[in-house]
């Protein structure tokens, strides 16, 4: 049974502090994926990874950053959390286009995160 | 830039066929995928579709018309479970996808 896990279902920060989300899955995909979700906006992509150490951004990546040391972890780091960071962090994974069905993601259950 | 548009709400009762519609503006498409996500739950992909037509899996069905910009997706003999949200997503050169916002679709008894 694929799985890809995130470290916290549920997480409460202070303003300013350096947050960590940690992802990691099991399928030995090749892509790794950031995403945002706010009511009324979708899934938002932050950051993606095609390869160890390798990362690209996404459509909204300011204020954060992300980390790729091994293939099954790709962590989302927030450098000083804000209080407009407060939403649902959710990770996928999926095979590399050309190695497999990319279009597939597989999702994380998701981190909620506050930001106070 | 790119864009999807979908409906944000439907309602549709038990037993009842719904269509929800998303229409697509990208460069470098490959195909449209939908996916489904119950409140509080991770998103689950549905169906893909990089040709032209209709491609059935069980109760649902999905179409793309790549000439039109245009898909959709069709549930037919709508089960109370089927209430959550639904995504279409376009894929295109870069490994990546590009999610619309979601509908909301609520089945009533």
């Amino acid at each position: 049974d694929v799985k890809v896990t995130q470290s916290s279902r549920y997480l409460v920060k202070r303003t300013g502090e350096k947050v960590f989300l940690e992802c990691v899955q099991d399928m030995d995909h090749e892509n790794m994926f950031w995403y945002r979700q706010d009511p009324g906006l979708g899934l938002r992509l932050i950051y993606f990874s095609y390869d160890v150490k390798m990362k690209e951004k996404g459509d909204i990546p300011e204020g954060y950053s992300v980390s790729r040391e091994k293939k099954e972890r790709f962590s989302l780091i927030l450098e000083s959390a804000s209080t407009n960071q407060t939403s649902m962090y959710l990770c996928a994974s999926s095979f590399r286009e050309g190695a497999g069905v990319y279009y597939e993601q597989y999702f994380g259950p998701g981190t909620r995160l506050t930001v106070t | 830039g790119q864009s999807l548009e979908q409906p944000s709400e439907v309602t549709a009762v038990e037993g009842a066929i719904v269509q929800i519609n998303c229409t697509y503006q990208t460069s470098g498409f490959y195909g449209l995928s939908w996916y489904q996500q119950h409140d509080g739950g991770a998103p689950t992909f549905l169906s893909y579709n990089a040709l032209d037509g209709l491609e059935e899996t069980g109760r649902f069905s999905s179409f793309l018309s790549r000439s039109d910009s245009y898909g959709y997706l069709l549930l037919q003999e709508l089960q109370m479970k089927d209430s959550a949200s639904y995504f279409c997503a376009v894929g295109g050169a870069t490994n990546k996808l590009i999610f619309g916002t979601g509908t909301l679709l609520a089945v009533q008894p």
